[in-house]
Formats: C-alpha cells, sequence, structure tokens
C-alpha cells in the first residue's frame, strides 16, 4: 500500500527557530494527512491536504502538498514551546479505509 | 477525541495472561480502528471494523483479537501469543465506511505494560 517515509526522526530548536518536517512516498499520493501528539498525550488531526501543490496555514503552521503528490511537508515559523511533540503524516492503506502513519517527526523546543 | 473512551489508562498484566482493552465511542462513527505504538515505530494498525459484527486485520493483527457486536464498542483482547504485547495502544474512530478521508479522533490510550 501507501508508505510514507518521514524525516527527521528528531529535531531540537531553540524557541523561536523554525522547524520542518517531511514525507515521502515512491508513489502518487490521494491525500495525507498530518498529525501531533504532545507527550504523553494521543494523536490529534491537524490537517488534510488532497490537491496537488496545495498549501495550507494554520497561524505558524504552512502545510504543503507536492506537485507530484509523492511529498509534503510542515513547517513551523518562530517555534514556542507549545509545539512541543511529535508530528506524523499519514496515508491512505492499500484496503482504503485505513491509514497508514509515518514514524513521525519528534521536536523538542528548548526556551 | 472528547467522545472516545479507553480504560484503563494504566493496565499490568503478567505474562501468558489474556487481557482485554475497552474502547467506547458516543460519536456515531461506523469506523473504529485499534493501533499500537512503540517508541520511534509511529502507529501501526492492529485492526479495524467499518461496521457492526464486521472488522478485517491490520499489518500486525497476530497475537490479537477484536469485536464488533456494537456500533459504540470496539474491545481489544491482547492474547497470550502476542510476544512482545508492552505497549501504548490507541482506539480511534472516524465518521464513515469511506472515511479515511475524514480524519481519525484517537481515544486517550491505554499504557501497557507485561510483568
Amino acid at each position: 500500500g501507501q508508505q510514507v517515509m518521514q524525516i527527521p526522526q528528531y529535531q531540537h530548536v531553540q524557541e523561536g527557530e523554525d522547524f520542518t518536517t517531511y514525507c515521502n512516498s515512491s508513489t502518487t499520493l490521494s491525500n495525507i494527512q498530518w498529525y501531533k501528539q504532545r507527550p504523553g498525550g494521543h494523536p490529534v488531526f491537524l490537517i488534510q491536504l488532497v490537491k496537488s501543490g496545495e498549501v495550507k496555514k494554520q497561524k505558524r503552521l504552512t502545510f504543503q502538498f507536492g506537485e507530484a503528490k509523492k511529498n509534503s511537508s510542515l513547517h513551523i515559523t518562530a517555534t514556542q514551546t507549545t509545539d512541543v511533540g511529535t508530528y506524523f503524516c499519514a496515508v491512505i492503506s492499500n484496503s482504503g479505509y485505513a491509514l497508514n502513519f509515518g514514524k513521525g517527526t519528534s521536536l523538542l523546543v528548548t526556551p | 477525541d472528547g467522545g472516545i473512551t479507553q480504560s484503563p489508562k494504566y493496565l499490568f498484566r503478567k505474562e501468558g495472561q489474556n487481557v482485554t482493552l475497552s474502547c467506547e465511542q458516543n460519536l456515531n462513527h461506523d469506523a473504529m480502528y485499534w493501533y499500537r505504538q512503540d517508541p520511534g515505530q509511529g502507529l501501526r494498525l492492529i485492526y479495524y471494523s467499518q461496521i457492526v459484527n464486521d472488522f478485517q486485520k491490520g499489518d500486525i493483527a497476530e497475537g490479537y483479537s477484536v469485536s464488533r457486536e456494537k456500533k459504540e464498542s470496539f474491545p481489544l483482547t491482547v492474547t497470550s501469543a502476542q510476544k512482545n504485547p508492552t505497549a501504548f495502544y490507541l482506539c480511534a474512530t472516524n465518521l464513515g465506511t469511506s472515511g479515511t478521508y475524514n480524519e481519525q479522533f484517537f481515544g486517550p490510550g491505554t499504557r501497557l505494560t507485561v510483568l
């Protein structure tokens, strides 16, 4: 089924620095979703991208879907300590009824 | 999210025992899922169900069993055949049977430790 590789696995930044995580696939994706999981918590849906070249913004977060629909990125501008957590991308599995998650990027922000 | 309950939050069991994890939802969602999360592994799909009395194996179903007798409930049994059961277990729901184009809602999770 559709699988994604997510990089980097970990990222440690100073508060105020930017952060980007990437999801890459060898096949064309129908769509991609992004989730955030705070330490000790559960994943929470952030956004879904469907269209080629799509860019969506949520305050300091910018999500992009590549023109070829084989990659996606999440960029955080001027990180804050509240951004700490693990960010996952997810794509539809072969069955069409479940999601395959990337391994996630864990973000640590130090003040 | 707020409409999915998982109990208990922490669970300890002795090796060789079966244990059942509860997942209840009041979101009226058709689809329900069980994931396992290990450090550095992301979320891996154990089982999913699109409708009552029907369910399918995910990528790592060996050593697990489920039932879906009611729309609201999707319990997961971790059997003694599961060789490495210590993990964080997450239940999720989705709005409809074709709902992978919709967001998944996750419960708070159950952390299972085998002693």
